[in-house]
């Protein structure tokens, strides 16, 4: 089975402060992609990465930048966070290729920004 | 304009019903996939289903089937039976051949089904 693995589910912190979500994929998967998940806003792509060290800006990258120094772990940074990032963000990855390719999703992560 | 349409921000069925989500989509290209994902209150997305543009058959998978009329560009799930399970938030999504990059799918904004016992 596919296994896409995020470091937390939920998460507190202050304004201002630097968050690291991190997240891991055992499937060898080129593509990974970072998504902010509001109500009613449905997911919106924050950044992507196709190869190692390769990052490409999404629909909504203002606040945020990644890492990937490895193929399997992907990293979404706030620098310093703020309340209107507080959010649901999910980690998913696929292969690169293809209109086929399915996209497999972690458990996400209900942050707080307070 | 949106790419992917979900008009049905929630949908009730009761229980062992069948009922359907609608998604119409917007594209020019002949290729294309569609997929349907589950989520239920937990947040984990859940891959359900895959239509390719050029498949000639409805997908099924169980109890989920894709309507797909392609002239009409719509794409709805159907559920069969629904249970108490099938509780969950609904997304559509498409994946096109990228103009110069990766293959970055498009979702709709989602519909809630509640099902009753």
């Amino acid at each position: 089975d596919v296994k896409v693995t995020q470091s937390s589910r939920y998460l507190v912190k202050r304004t201002g402060e630097k968050v690291f979500l991190e997240c891991v994929q055992d499937m060898d998967h080129e593509n990974m992609f970072w998504y902010r998940q509001d109500p009613g806003l449905g997911l919106r792509l924050i950044y992507f990465s196709y190869d190692v060290k390769m990052k490409e800006k999404g629909d909504i990258p203002e606040g945020y930048s990644v890492s990937r120094e490895k193929k399997e772990r992907f990293s979404l940074i706030l620098e310093s966070a703020s309340t209107n990032q507080t959010s649901m963000y999910l980690c998913a990855s696929s292969h690169l290729a293809g209109i086929w390719e399915t996209q497999y999703f972690g458990p996400g992560t209900r942050l707080l920004v307070l | 304009a949106q790419k992917i349409t979900q008009t049905q921000p929630g949908m009730f069925v009761q229980e062992k019903e069948a009922v359907t989500l609608d998604c119409t989509y917007d594209t020019s290209d002949p290729s294309y996939g569609l997929f349907w994902y589950k989520q239920p209150s937990s947040g984990e997305m859940i891959f359900l289903i895959y239509q390719g543009s050029y498949d000639q058959q409805n997908a099924t998978e169980g109890r989920y089937s894709l309507n797909f009329q392609k002239a009409r560009k719509s794409a709805n799930l159907v559920i069969s039976a629904s249970q108490l399970g099938d509780s969950a938030m609904y997304f559509c999504a498409m994946r096109e051949p990228p103009s110069g990059g990766s293959y970055i799918p498009t979702f709709g904004r989602g519909t809630s089904l509640i099902v009753h016992p």
